[in-house]
């Protein structure tokens, strides 16, 4: 299997726009998920494929990705957005799942 | 709407089984494939094991050889049968649709709490 890996804590001001990254090499050949996860609940897909949010998910929320690396971008950020985020992708072999470790995103 | 709702978890000692179930509502399961997805306390989200709508099943190497996933098509319902529990498998275990392409994950249950200790 392979890894991906964040940035284990990131912080933003209010209203300001911050990037968060996973790197793996799985993800020169495939696409990275995004999950919201705050204290308590589960988490929420907010982005996947190449820059799709599913519905309820605010525009303020997007993915990119560049040769090793898939990016969620959070434009404007919200007290609400306060959260961990993990990405996920395939591994190597397409069969598996991996997740990256988290990073936790502090709104100041 | 759609639903996931799991049970089954609880305090089994190390070496002990437990059979996590994932009753699903507003969608068939046997339509969609199905995941299991674990989170250590304190800890990130871990992929554990993945049913195809064509019955495929793949493992993570950390359960593999230990866990069992399925599906009851009639129930509408998921499973997870573990078997010789670890103190290292301990963890909220969650269950998940999958849409699209491998991986994606668009509903998920509320979690139900698995815990290893003698």
């Amino acid at each position: 299997s392979s890894e991906l890996t964040q940035d284990p804590a990131v912080s933003v001001a209010l209203g300001q726009t911050v990037r968060i990254t996973c790197q793996g090499d799985s993800l020169r050949s495939y696409y990275a998920s995004w999950y919201q996860q705050k204290p308590g609940q589960a988490p929420v897909l907010v982005i996947y494929g190449k820059n799709n949010r599913p519905s309820g998910i605010p525009d303020r929320f997007s993915g990119s990705s560049s040769g090793n690396t898939a990016s969620l971008t959070i434009t404007g950020a919200q007290a609400e957005d306060e959260a961990d985020y993990y990405c996920n992708s395939r591994d190597s072999s397409g069969n598996l799942v991996v997740f990256g470790g988290g990073t936790k995103l502090t709104v100041l | 709407e759609v639903q996931l709702v799991e049970s089954g978890g609880g305090l089994v000692q190390p070496g002990g089984s437990l059979r996590l179930s994932c009753a699903a509502s507003g969608f068939t399961v046997s339509s969609n494939y199905m995941s299991w997805v674990r989170q250590a306390p304190g800890k990130g989200l871990e992929w554990v094991s993945v049913i195809y709508s064509g019955g495929s099943t793949y493992y993570a190497d950390s359960v593999k050889g230990r866990f069992t996933i399925s599906r009851d098509n009639s129930k509408n319902t998921l499973y997870l049968q573990m078997n010789s529990l670890r103190a290292e498998d301990t963890a909220v275990y969650y269950c998940a649709r999958g849409v699209g392409w491998f991986g994606v994950f668009d509903y998920w249950g509320q979690g139900t709490l698995v815990t290893v200790s003698s």
